[in-house]
């Protein structure tokens, strides 16, 4: 299976802690997004990349989150200094250059204590 | 800004009990509308994109239909295993991110 893979599946840290998510895309997709789901809500973009360029990030994302794809393959996504209100699942997509249908990783759940 | 609102925020039906969700949405040039399935703990997986008023598209007991103002995922003779979240979401024009609703979590009971 040639899907999104994220990794870790779980993260548990302390307030504070940094932590880094990884992701892999699907081989042949120059387009990597991610999200972020809290419980009951739907996914909320954070920020997307075309090939190892950042285009766009929410507003919303704080200047303690960073993200980074180099060489246009994978991407890890850090964030700094974590507090409670980062508690959540992280979703990474992936599509092609026909830009539609995302492809989801299963997503890292991460819980700070 | 891009809003997407689905209904019901929650659906219980029996096996064999057919029926439809609800996605409303205000967008700025429709690019397309996405519809996806979600079970728990997982990531949400593609169903559908509808991109012109008028489109339906369709894939087992799902069927899925667009209007200029909302869309419906329609549900024939449900079985327990279509229990899951779906999730609606838009792309507007010249953009290549989505906008997710809050979803519609399914409950089929046998």
């Amino acid at each position: 299976d040639t899907g999104v893979s994220q990794d870790p599946r779980h993260k548990i840290t302390k307030r504070g802690q940094n932590v880094t998510f990884r992701c892999d895309p699907i081989s042949e997709h120059n387009r990597l997004y991610w999200y972020r789901q809290t419980l009951g809500q739907g996914p909320e973009f954070l920020t997307y990349f075309q090939n190892e360029a950042q285009l766009e990030k929410s507003r919303l994302l704080s200047d303690r989150f960073s993200a980074e794809r180099p060489k246009g393959s994978f991407s890890t996504l850090e964030i700094q200094r974590t507090e409670q209100g980062d508690s959540a699942m992280y979703l990474c997509a992936s599509s092609g250059r026909d830009n539609y249908g995302y492809t989801f990783g299963s997503g890292t759940r991460l819980t700070v204590v | 800004e891009d809003q997407v609102t689905q209904s019901p925020e929650a659906l219980r039906l029996q096996e064999g009990e057919s029926s439809s969700l609800n996605c409303s949405y205000t967008v700025s040039g429709l690019r397309g509308l996405f519809w996806y399935r979600q079970d728990p703990g997982k990531g949400p997986e593609f169903l559908f994109t509808l991109y012109s008023a008028g489109e339906e598209k369709e894939k087992e007991r799902l069927k899925a239909t667009l209007t200029k103002k909302e869309s419906f995922l329609h549900i024939t003779a449900p079985k327990p295993e279509d229990s899951a979240t779906y999730l609606c979401a838009v792309q507007a024009g010249g953009y290549s991110t989505l906008t997710f609703g809050k979803g519609t979590m399914l409950l089929v009971s046998p």
